[in-house]
């Protein structure tokens, strides 16, 4: 099945600069890449996804980039701000979908 | 308004006794599924299903179980088989037959053995 890691475990940034998170996966096979913001105490929710036709996606100032050679991908968050700061998990799959370990980003004012 | 609701957001359960978790969507997805989040271990998927009437394990189903019914409801059970039960469990629905498309999660239920 597949496998996804993700890194860093955890990620601190100065407000304003930018926070990238990377992710690989095992399965070939797997053609969907979302990527969820989780707040203290609620579900996550999807900020933005790719899919394996795509090598880049942006949405003002997030941005995803898959490197379906190698088996990577990645998120990047620029003009970081206080409201950034929460969990991000990654994912890969195709029938079914595996999560990533998380990355806790703390955005300091 | 639609979404995806679990209940209760707190359940506390003695050791050895079976407890089931409630989760009911009105978004009118085909797929549904249950995660188990304890910290640092991001999201493990538990149970799966893509249609009613039809479910699939997950990598840990081992003193879960799980009935679809309905299209809009999917419940978990804990049973006392579950050596360590306490933990975070979100369900979750999306589009289609396969989770290639956005899912919704609910609110999440926190479920403390006593």
């Amino acid at each position: 099945g597949e496998n996804v890691e993700q890194h860093p475990s955890t990620l601190s940034v100065q407000e304003g600069d930018s926070a990238v998170i990377k992710c690989t996966y095992s399965d070939s096979a797997s053609n969907y890449f979302p990527w969820y913001k989780q707040e203290l105490g609620k579900g996550p929710q999807l900020i933005i996804d790719i899919r394996s036709n795509v090598g880049e996606k942006k949405d003002q100032r997030i941005a995803v980039t898959l490197n379906k050679t190698a088996k990577h991908f990645s998120l990047h968050i620029t003009e970081t701000q206080p409201e950034d700061s929460a969990v991000y998990f990654c994912a890969a799959g195709f029938n079914d979908m595996r999560f990533g370990a998380g990355t806790r980003l703390t955005v300091k004012p | 308004d639609g979404g995806i609701t679990q209940s209760p957001k707190y359940l506390f359960r003695k050791e050895g006794q079976n407890v089931t978790l409630s989760c009911e969507q009105n978004l009118n997805h085909d797929a549904m599924y249950w995660y188990r989040q304890d910290p640092g271990q991001g999201l493990r998927l538990i149970y799966y299903s893509q249609i009613v009437n039809d479910f699939q394990k997950g990598d840990i189903a081992e003193g879960y179980s799980v009935s679809r019914e309905k299209k809009e409801s999917f419940p978990l059970t804990v049973t006392s088989a579950q050596k360590n039960p306490t933990a975070f469990y979100l369900c979750a629905s999306s589009t289609g037959g396969g989770m290639n498309t956005e899912a919704f999660f609910g609110q999440g239920t926190r479920l403390t053995v006593v």
